[in-house]
């Protein structure tokens, strides 16, 4: 059961640089999130999706796309990479909160990125 | 506005004894409330979720964590520490009763168990 994958797990980049990480999920979950973490930050929220073809910005969503095309898949995009934006990246997902889910959010192992 | 404080950004304690991460949050709505461990390397695993039911929720691992309405707190304890419990825990807040949109996680407190 493979529940949350995330590739790659890591890359190095130049700045002005684009990439995309790829995060799937096999647990049929409506909800996926992009997360990244710094030290001493926590985690802090770029986008998020509610549902295939739809998405929201979170806390920090400035330098990042994402997209949704199918439920399984959650794409995050840095379309001219900054040494800012040097981090672990997570992607969760999970199914909304109700009587036959907890609202558990389950995560990837991680993306470590970093721009030179 | 919402927020998650943790208290102790690292706590140290020896192997057998009693661990205890400190959590504070301020909520305008009833909280859901959770604690997610992360391990070296890896992504973050649920604990335990508190959603207005028990005020003292049991979770994986031997770990428990009281809400407490008055002092607007959920700390997380375990009578006895082991090794393996060495990581990074994270105190977590969803606003707005629980959309999944609206998590805001405290920024972690990294527990060392000393043999």
């Amino acid at each position: 059961n493979a529940g949350v994958t995330q590739t790659p797990k890591f890359r190095v980049l130049k700045t002005g640089q684009s990439m995309t990480l790829l995060c799937a999920q096999d647990m049929n979950h409506e909800y996926m999130y992009w997360y990244r973490q710094d030290p001493g930050m926590g985690l802090r929220l770029i986008h998020y999706s509610v549902g295939e073809g739809t998405t929201a910005k979170g806390e920090v969503p400035d330098g990042y796309n994402v997209s949704r095309l199918k439920k399984q898949n959650f794409l995050l995009g840095l379309e001219s990479a900054a040494p800012s934006q040097t981090s672990v990246y997570f992607c969760a997902s999970s199914s909304p909160a109700g009587t036959s889910s907890t609202g558990e959010l389950f995560f990837g192992e991680g993306s470590r990125l970093t721009v030179l | 506005a919402q927020s998650v404080t943790q208290l102790d950004s690292h706590v140290s304690v020896s192997e057998g004894t009693p661990v205890l991460l400190r959590c504070n949050y301020s909520s305008s709505y009833s909280p859901s409330l959770f604690w997610y461990v992360q391990h070296p390397n890896k992504g973050l695993q649920l604990l335990l979720k508190y959603t207005s039911a028990a005020t003292l929720v049991k979770g994986i691992n031997g770990f428990e964590a009281e809400f407490k309405k008055s002092e607007t707190s959920f700390h997380l304890t375990k009578p006895s520490a082991h090794m393996s419990d060495a990581a990074e825990y994270f105190c977590v807040v969803s606003i707005y009763g629980g959309s999944q949109g609206n998590l805001i996680f405290g920024k972690g407190t990294k527990l060392s168990v000393k043999p």
